[in-house]
């Protein structure tokens, strides 16, 4: 079993649509968790990190749910410069930072 | 400011041969990490340096793969007699990294990465 699981997709939507992501880890000691956003060709970016008490940046919401060991990412009216892949990023106690394969998404006019 | 620069930016090689790539971290960042990326694939931790502290190497794939670096300042990663599965994109990353409470805060930003293809 993967350290970060997430669906690879690909998410299809239009714009203005929601979209959920979800992601699994299976480190139950793990302590900080982001979402990172990846451009075709381009380095990954923050997009934000996640709190335990969930957080919302504008149109994205992040979610984290320790029990179940899952984090989610909500976007809201998107738009047509959300379209990338979205990594998640899990983090244990050390410092040994583990990437989720991403989950890709397109969305169209 | 610069961000984290990386170089050089596109490298092919034959099978064999060995290679090193070089990365330049954003001024006082302490933490610095190399990532692999293979074609359409997450990245894959290979290793971590926290100021003069011990590196974390857990995640180099064989002893073919090395990283050095100097203080707070520049990294290489060698790469010894390549094969054609070293194949991939190379990031490094650098954060501010805090010990503490502020965990949670430790943003890592890459470079544009290292394109390696071996022949």
């Amino acid at each position: 079993r993967k350290e970060v699981e997430q669906d690879p997709g690909p998410f299809n939507v239009p714009e203005g649509a929601t979209v959920a992501f979800n992601c699994t880890y299976s480190n139950s000691a793990s302590q900080s968790f982001f979402w990172y956003r990846q451009d075709c060709r381009k380095e990954p970016k923050l997009l934000m990190s996640v709190y335990s008490s969930g957080n919302e940046d504008g149109r994205f919401t992040a979610q984290l749910n320790r029990a179940s060991q899952y984090i989610s990412l909500l976007i809201r009216d998107s738009k047509l410069s959300d379209s990338a892949t979205y990594l998640c990023v899990v983090r244990g106690g050390g410092f040994k930072t583990i990437f989720g394969a991403g989950t890709r998404l397109f969305v169209k006019a | 400011g610069a961000g984290v620069s990386q170089s050089p930016s596109n490298k092919v090689t034959e099978k064999g041969k060995d290679v090193e790539l070089r990365c330049d971290p954003i001024s006082g960042h302490t933490a610095l990490y190399w990532y692999r990326q293979r074609l359409g694939q997450g990245l894959e931790f290979l290793i971590y340096f926290q100021g003069n502290s011990a590196p974390d190497k857990s995640g180099l794939p064989s002893d073919r793969f090395s990283a050095e670096r100097t203080g707070e300042s520049v990294s290489t990663l060698t790469i010894q007699r390549t094969q054609q599965e070293d194949s991939a994109v190379y990031l490094c990353a650098s954060s501010s990294r805090l010990a503490g409470p502020l965990l949670d805060t430790d943003t890592q930003y890459f470079g544009p990465g290292t394109r390696l293809t071996v022949l």
